[in-house]
């Protein structure tokens, strides 16, 4: 079966500091893979797909960047983060296009 | 681009009542709908979706209905238990349609509480 992996689940950072969240699957190929940001409160913000290796579509303009450098690896990056970059970072798979998205477990991510 | 309104933002219920939780939709094009149920402090977990293809699915005491031509969608759940008290969210997308590649538009949420 299929898992997804995040790290770190907590993370607590000085403004102007970077930032490397890592996001992994198991158990598939070629998934889909996108990170999103919940703000406290409720909605989930789309920030980046991709659906293959190098490729990456980017949905907000923002102060974080992201990368796949292997088949089921999507790294979320800041060379600077901000205090509007604090949120519950979540990272999600499908197996398509048109396939549901289940996420992992998520980074809450505090900037002092 | 898609826009999912969802409402009520909370609903609280007694236990055993039924719980309806409504969304909209403005894009015409969106043939995927699930919904997402996440505990406090954790990950949004799939809980129903549906197809633009049916207009109703049904899973033990959750169901969700979808009308194409009003472009809205809801979620159903009977015999409320408080273990069901969670944050609640709608959401669309196109599908492989275009280049939506998946994209999930999701709505605000609504916090259901269950009351013993």
């Amino acid at each position: 079966s299929q898992t997804i992996h995040q790290w770190p689940a907590t993370l607590v950072q000085p403004v102007g500091s970077p930032l490397s969240l890592e996001c992994t699957v198991e158990g598939t190929s070629n998934p889909n893979l996108y990170w999103y940001r919940q703000a406290a409160g409720r909605g989930l913000q789309l920030l980046f797909y991709s659906v293959g290796i190098g490729q990456i579509s980017s949905e907000v303009p923002q102060n974080l960047s992201a990368s796949r450098p292997q088949d089921r690896q999507f790294i979320l990056s800041s060379k600077k983060l901000l205090l509007s970059d604090s949120g519950f970072y979540l990272c999600a798979w499908s197996g398509a296009s048109n396939q549901p998205q289940h996420f992992g477990d998520g980074t809450r991510l505090s900037i002092l | 681009g898609e826009n999912v309104e969802q409402h009520p933002s909370t609903l609280s219920v007694q236990e055993g009542d039924s719980a309806v939780i409504k969304c909209t939709y403005s894009d015409s094009a969106s043939n995927y709908f699930p919904w997402y149920k996440q505990e406090l402090g954790k990950r949004p977990q799939l809980i129903i979706d549906i197809r633009s293809n049916v207009g109703e699915k049904k899973d033990q005491r959750i169901a969700v209905t979808l009308n194409k031509t009003a472009k809205h969608f809801s979620l159903h759940i009977t015999e409320t238990q408080p273990e069901d008290s969670a944050v609640y969210f709608c959401a669309a997308s196109r599908g492989a349609g275009g280049t939506s590649y998946g994209k999930l538009t999701f709505g605000q949420g609504t916090i259901l509480t269950v009351h013993p």
